[in-house]
C-alpha cells in the first residue's frame, strides 16, 4: 500500500535559518503529493502540492519539488519566521481518493 | 463562510457513554472523509463516503459508525466510549474522483473520554 515517511521531529532552528523537512514516499502509479500545515489548536490547512514529476509547489516562502527518482517531497523555506512554528505533515493522494499522511514533524523557531 | 464545519469543538464524557460529532461542508463535494489524531499528531483516516457511499472503512471498532444522510453531511456516532478513544477527530472533505485535488479540513473535535 502506500506509505509516507517523514523526519521525525521536533526540529527547532532560529529565526532566518534555513529550512528542510524531508518526506519520501512509496506508491503505485503517479500520486499527487501535498504538504499540510496545523497550526496550534487549529486544523489542518494546505500549504502546497504537485500533481506530477518536476513539479515544484510553492507557497509563503515554502517549496517543494516532486521527486520521482528518489520517491521525495522535501519542504524547504530559506528564512523561517517564529510565525512558521507548526507541524508539518506530507502527504500523498493515489487511487480511491485515499490521503495518506507522514507522522507530522513539528518545527519550533525561536528568536 | 466556514468551508468545513465540525461540532462541538470539545467534547468531554465518560467511559461507557455515546456521542456523536457533525460535520458539513458547504464546498459542494462528493467525497467525505473522518480522521483520527492521536496525542503524537498521527493522523490516520478512519472512514470515506462518496455522495452518501462508504467507500473506505479502515480497521476501526464497530463501535465507530458514520451516518451520511447527504453529500453534504457526514455524522460518526461512537457507542460505549473508552479512554483509548481520546483524541482529535477530523473531518474533511474533497472533490470525487480527483487525485490531484486537496482535501479540505474542519478545525477538529477534541474528544476527552475521562
Amino acid at each position: 500500500g502506500n506509505s509516507v515517511t517523514q523526519m521525525e521531529g521536533p526540529v527547532t532552528l532560529s529565526e532566518e535559518a534555513f529550512l528542510t523537512i524531508n518526506c519520501t514516499y512509496t506508491a503505485t502509479g503517479y500520486p499527487s503529493l501535498f504538504w499540510y500545515v496545523q497550526y496550534p489548536g487549529e486544523g489542518l490547512q494546505l500549504l502546497l502540492k504537485a500533481t506530477k514529476a518536476d513539479d515544484k509547489g510553492s507557497n509563503k516562502g515554502f517549496e517543494a519539488t516532486y521527486r520521482k527518482e528518489t520517491t521525495s517531497f522535501h519542504l524547504e523555506k530559506g528564512s523561517v519566521q517564529v510565525s512558521d512554528s507548526a507541524v508539518y505533515f506530507c502527504a500523498l493522494k493515489g487511487g480511491g481518493n485515499k490521503l495518506t499522511f507522514g507522522t507530522g514533524t513539528q518545527l519550533k523557531v525561536e528568536l | 463562510d466556514t468551508a468545513v464545519s465540525q461540532t462541538p469543538k470539545y467534547l468531554v464524557t465518560q467511559m461507557g457513554n455515546d456521542k456523536s460529532i457533525k460535520c458539513e461542508q458547504n464546498l459542494g463535494h462528493d467525497t467525505m472523509y473522518w480522521y483520527k489524531q492521536d496525542s503524537k499528531k498521527f493522523l490516520k483516516i478512519m472512514f470515506s463516503y462518496n455522495n452518501k457511499e462508504l467507500i473506505i472503512n479502515e480497521t476501526v471498532p464497530n463501535r465507530f459508525s458514520p451516518k451520511s444522510p447527504d453529500k453534504a453531511h457526514l455524522n460518526l456516532h461512537i457507542n460505549s466510549l473508552e479512554l483509548g478513544d481520546s483524541a482529535v477527530y477530523f473531518c474533511a472533505s474533497s472533490p470525487l474522483g480527483q487525485g490531484n485535488t486537496e482535501a479540505f479540513f474542519g478545525q477538529g473535535t477534541r474528544l476527552t473520554v475521562v
